[in-house]
């Protein structure tokens, strides 16, 4: 069924760009969705159909794949974007979800 | 908008069976592509799907989690509910229900409850 692969720690300093990956064999066949999460707060989508930002997800945030990897993108981080990303998609059997182990970004 | 608010045991004993409800206010239980779904994410770690069930009862579940999941769904009172038996300490998480689109290759979680604590007692 697959998994999804997240680098458990990044960090970028403020105002800087950062990018996030997620890699995984489904990511060939179905897009990605990012949630972000901080701590004691439900996770919220701020990227699904892999580059498309819901209402009221600043313009900073995107989203882009190639091959088996999703990425998401912060362009000009800014201290309120220090939290934990998980990526998602289905799996290569298109029947379940998959979710990454998810980033931990620390803003500096 | 669509609100989604958790209920249910927050302490559960070992060996018995897990039963919560969402309720889901400021929209319909039955849209096309609009899926149900439960997601727990245990103390510090990440998130883990259950499953996920249509307003017409079918349902999808983790393999992982399969043998003890049921996941059903009132229309008329516009909630879903989830059931997982023989629960044990791995069991302990924060329990999320949340709206999920799906179709083709798209699949998204949007919005979620904002979750409830179960622990798992010996």
């Amino acid at each position: 069924s697959s998994e999804l692969t997240q680098d458990p720690d990044v960090s970028v300093a403020l105002g800087h760009t950062v990018r996030i990956t997620c890699q995984g064999d489904s990511l060939r066949g179905y897009y990605a969705s990012w949630y972000q999460q901080k701590p004691g707060q439900a996770p919220i989508l701020v990227i699904y159909d892999q580059n498309n930002r819901p209402s009221g997800i600043p313009d900073r945030f995107s989203g882009s794949s190639s091959g088996n990897t999703a990425s998401l993108t912060i362009t000009g981080a800014q201290a309120e974007d220090d939290a934990d990303y998980y990526c998602s998609s289905r799996d290569t059997s298109g029947n379940h979800v998959l979710f990454g182990g998810g980033t931990k970004l620390t803003v500096l | 908008q669509v609100q989604l608010q958790e209920s249910g045991p927050g302490l559960v004993k070992a060996s018995e069976t897990l039963s919560l409800t969402c309720t889901v206010s400021g929209g319909s239980i039955s849209s096309s592509n609009y899926y149900w779904g439960w997601i727990r994410q245990p103390p510090g770690k990440g998130l883990e799907w259950i499953g996920s069930i249509y307003y017409s009862g079918d349902t999808y579940y983790n393999p992982s989690l399969k043998s003890r999941v049921t996941m059903s769904v009132e229309r008329s009172k516009k909630q879903f509910s989830l059931k997982l038996n023989s629960m044990t300490a791995a069991d302990t998480a924060v329990y999320y229900c949340a709206r999920r689109y799906s179709n083709y290759e798209s699949s998204w979680f949007g919005p979620w409850g904002q979750g409830t604590l179960v622990t798992v007692s010996s």
